[in-house]
């Protein structure tokens, strides 16, 4: 089993509102990331927690804000947002954040955000 | 940074055999992946090399070339659900970023019947 369980898988908010993405992984994996795709662009990485610690920040916005509650959860906190940040946020979750061949990234399907 | 260079479209035919190049230049290297992502959905694994040579799955291999940067996705006996961006990823290994994946823009692959 290697699934990454995102909700919801669409959503629609105002750039007042506040909103919160949510990823679940049943794997025992100790790294989960955030990615931000554009349409017909590759995923690009926002945020990386290793053992529910935030070990990568890509210089985001403070209007994103991640949560790693256990090692199971991770969570993308949504205020403020603009229009420009409409796009596919995917989560993934690998055994560790670290080398070798088993520390494979799986992908879950992703949260469409429209941005009003 | 990485620098990940692959086309950004390629056709063929149901049936036939189909090669997806990918050339990196990275200042640390630990392994190159290859996912497949059909339209609006979540990118899926396909295959990992971290050493030179060929690694077969069914119909998809791939191939590294570690000193020449390159590696390519060979697609077999083509199908119609083949249709797909093909990703290639290559690894970060220094230090804070051990793990980190850097994306190519995606090869963007139409079967035609």
């Amino acid at each position: 089993d290697t699934e990454v369980t995102q909700t919801p898988k669409h959503l629609v908010m105002g750039m007042t509102n506040k909103k919160s993405l949510k990823c679940e992984q049943h794997m025992g994996h100790r790294a989960m990331y955030w990615y931000k795709q554009k349409a017909k662009k590759p995923p690009e990485l926002m945020f990386v927690y290793s053992y529910e610690k935030l070990s990568i920040n890509e210089s985001v916005p403070s209007r994103f804000s991640p949560e790693c509650p256990n090692s199971s959860l991770l969570n993308l906190h949504l205020h403020a947002l603009q229009p420009e940040d409409s796009a596919l946020y995917l989560c993934a979750s690998s055994p560790q954040a670290g080398g070798g061949a088993k520390n494979i990234q799986y992908f879950g399907a992703g949260t469409r955000l429209s941005v009003l | 940074g990485q620098n990940i260079d692959q086309p950004t479209e390629m056709t063929a035919t149901e049936g036939a055999i189909v090669q997806i190049n990918c050339t990196y230049q990275t200042s640390g290297f630990n392994g190159l992946f290859w996912y497949q992502q059909h339209a609006g959905e979540a990118p899926t694994f396909l295959s990992y090399n971290v050493l030179d040579g060929l690694e077969e799955k069914g119909r998809f291999s791939s191939f590294l070339s570690r000193s020449k940067g390159y590696s390519y996705l060979l697609l077999k006996e083509l199908q119609m659900k083949d249709s797909a961006s093909y990703l290639c990823a290559v690894r970060d290994a220094r230090g804070s970023t051990l793990g980190r994946l850097y994306f190519g823009r995606g090869t963007q692959l139409t079967v035609w019947p």
